[in-house]
């Protein structure tokens, strides 16, 4: 497809449960983010991947948040041992860099709603 | 690190009227400002953003201000219109993609066009 996509789009997991979510972003987008965003709030920076290299991942928060990306596109968020505070939107987006090396445009996906019950 | 404050949180306007959403940063190192529209069940859209090598940017009926001193930047929308009802969300970040920079969001703002 020609747009960021991510799966599943809802998933409701038992406390404790882990759930993987995945993003597909566009083709040739070096840039990939992952946000989490809570009801009525704005989305919440995660962590960053430019190709396979995570460069940033200061927004995970938690060690049960892991992410990956290891062939530079595809990208999959995993969350071990969910809690009920990790009920929320969490949205992936990529994006490539102006021929200055600027950030370009963030694309994102249409989120992936997690409910913990 | 960056701390962005946006206001209103809801905002009703007439259709035709203007509407304004207005927001702060912290850190004097951020250096790009987008604007992205959110619709119900869907992703942030951009719709328009702003680098700080430039003061206002104008796309048809949206328009970007940015006062680098004051450290804030505004939202104009004119002539609006009912499909511009929407959570809009301000950003900012440091602008160069090999740093790892992160976005930072506002907390948004439920713009209502009432027809």
């Amino acid at each position: 497809g020609a747009g960021v996509s991510q799966s599943p789009r809802y998933k409701v997991a038992k406390r404790g449960q882990d759930v993987a979510l995945r993003c597909d972003p566009i083709s040739g987008h070096v840039s990939l983010f992952w946000y989490q965003q809570a009801l009525g709030q704005g989305p919440e920076f995660l962590t960053y991947f430019q190709n396979e290299a995570q460069l940033d991942k200061s927004g995970l928060p938690s060690d049960r948040f892991f992410a990956e990306r290891p062939e530079g596109s595809v990208s999959t968020l995993k969350i071990q041992r969910t809690q009920q505070e990790d009920s929320a939107v969490y949205l992936c987006a990529s994006s490539v860099p102006t021929s200055g090396g600027l950030t370009g445009e963030l694309f994102f996906g249409e989120g992936s709603r997690l409910t913990v019950l | 690190g960056e701390n962005v404050e946006q206001h209103p949180s809801t905002l009703s306007v007439q259709e035709g009227d203007s509407a304004v959403i207005k927001c702060t940063y912290s850190d004097s190192a951020s250096n790009y400002f987008p604007w992205y529209k959110q619709e119900l069940g869907k992703g942030p859209q951009l719709i328009i953003d702003i680098r700080s090598n430039v003061g206002e940017k104008k796309d048809q009926r949206i328009a970007v201000t940015l006062n680098k001193t004051a450290k804030h930047f505004s939202l104009h929308i004119t002539e609006t219109q009912p499909e511009d009802s929407a959570v809009y969300f301000c950003a900012a970040s440091i602008g160069i993609s090999n740093t790892g920079n992160q976005f930072y969001f506002g907390t948004g703002t439920s713009l209502t066009v009432i027809p």
